[in-house]
C-alpha cells in the first residue's frame, strides 16, 4: 500500500521569506501523481500544485514550487515570499490510477508578521 | 469552474437520528465521488467511493450500514449517517472526480460538513 509520510507537524516562517514543506511517499508504481492541498481554517481544501511522476521538470505555480525527486520519492513545497493567507494546513497527496488519493498527515504552517 | 459543494455546511442532531449530507459538482459530471472524514487536527480519511449507479466501496472498518451512500446522478452523491451516536461527530468531506478515464487524478473537494451529535 502507498503511504505518504510529512514529517514537520509544524512549521513556523517570517513573512516575505522561503519555509520548503516536506514530503515523503512509498510506491512501487512509476506512473502516478503528487499533489500539495492548503486547508485553511475555513476548511476548504484547495489544490496548490500537481506533479506528474514521467515529468523530469518540476511544477511551479506563482510563489509555490516543488522539489520532487523521483528515485529517493521526495516532494517537497517551497514557498516564496511567503504571506499571512499562506497560512494553513498542508497535506501532501499520492495518486494512482485506479487507486484512491492518499493523504500524508500534514504540516501547519504559521507565518508570523 | 470545477465547483463542488456540499449541503449543510453544519448540522446538529440527537442521538439515533439519521441525517443526510448531499454532495453536488456544480459545473461538471462526476462519474466517481469521493467521501472522507477528517477528525481534529489531523488528515483525511477516505471512507468511501461513490460511483453513479452502482454500489459504493467502502474502506476497510467503515461500516456500511451506518454510513448509506448513494450517488443517483452525475452531479450528486449523498452520505446518510444513520442512528447516529456522539462518536459519529466529525467533519465530512466529500470530492468529486471529472467523468473520463483521462481525468482520473483531478479531485475537487466540497467545503464539507461539520456534524455534531448530540
Amino acid at each position: 500500500a502507498q503511504t505518504v509520510t510529512q514529517s514537520q507537524p509544524e512549521m513556523s516562517v517570517q513573512e516575505a521569506e522561503t519555509v520548503t514543506l516536506s514530503c515523503t511517499y512509498d510506491t512501487s508504481e512509476s506512473d502516478y501523481y503528487l499533489f500539495w492541498y492548503k486547508q485553511p481554517p475555513s476548511r476548504q481544501m484547495i489544490l496548490v500544485i500537481r506533479q506528474e511522476a514521467y515529468k523530469q521538470q518540476n511544477a511551479t505555480e506563482n510563489r509555490f514550487s516543488v522539489n520532487f525527486q523521483k528515485a529517493a520519492k521526495s516532494f517537497s513545497l517551497k514557498i516564496s515570499d511567503s504571506q499571512l493567507g499562506d497560512a494553513a494546513m498542508y497535506f501532501c497527496a499520492y495518486f494512482h490510477p485506479g487507486n484512491m488519493l492518499t493523504f500524508g498527515g500534514g504540516t501547519r504552517l504559521m507565518v508570523k508578521p | 469552474g470545477a465547483v463542488v459543494s456540499q449541503h449543510p455546511s453544519w448540522v446538529i442532531c440527537k442521538s439515533g437520528t439519521s441525517v443526510k449530507i448531499e454532495c453536488r459538482s456544480l459545473d461538471f459530471q462526476a462519474t466517481t465521488m469521493f467521501w472522507y472524514r477528517q477528525f481534529p487536527k489531523q488528515s483525511l480519511m477516505l471512507m468511501a467511493t461513490s460511483n453513479e449507479g452502482s454500489k459504493a466501496t467502502y474502506e476497510q472498518g467503515v461500516e456500511k450500514d451506518k454510513f448509506l451512500i448513494n450517488h443517483a446522478s452525475l452531479t450528486l452523491s449523498t452520505l446518510t449517517v444513520t442512528s447516529a451516536h456522539p462518536e459519529d461527530s466529525s467533519f465530512y468531506i466529500c470530492s468529486a472526480s471529472p467523468t473520463g478515464r483521462s481525468r482520473a487524478y483531478e479531485q475537487y473537494f466540497g467545503p464539507g460538513t461539520r456534524l455534531t451529535v448530540t
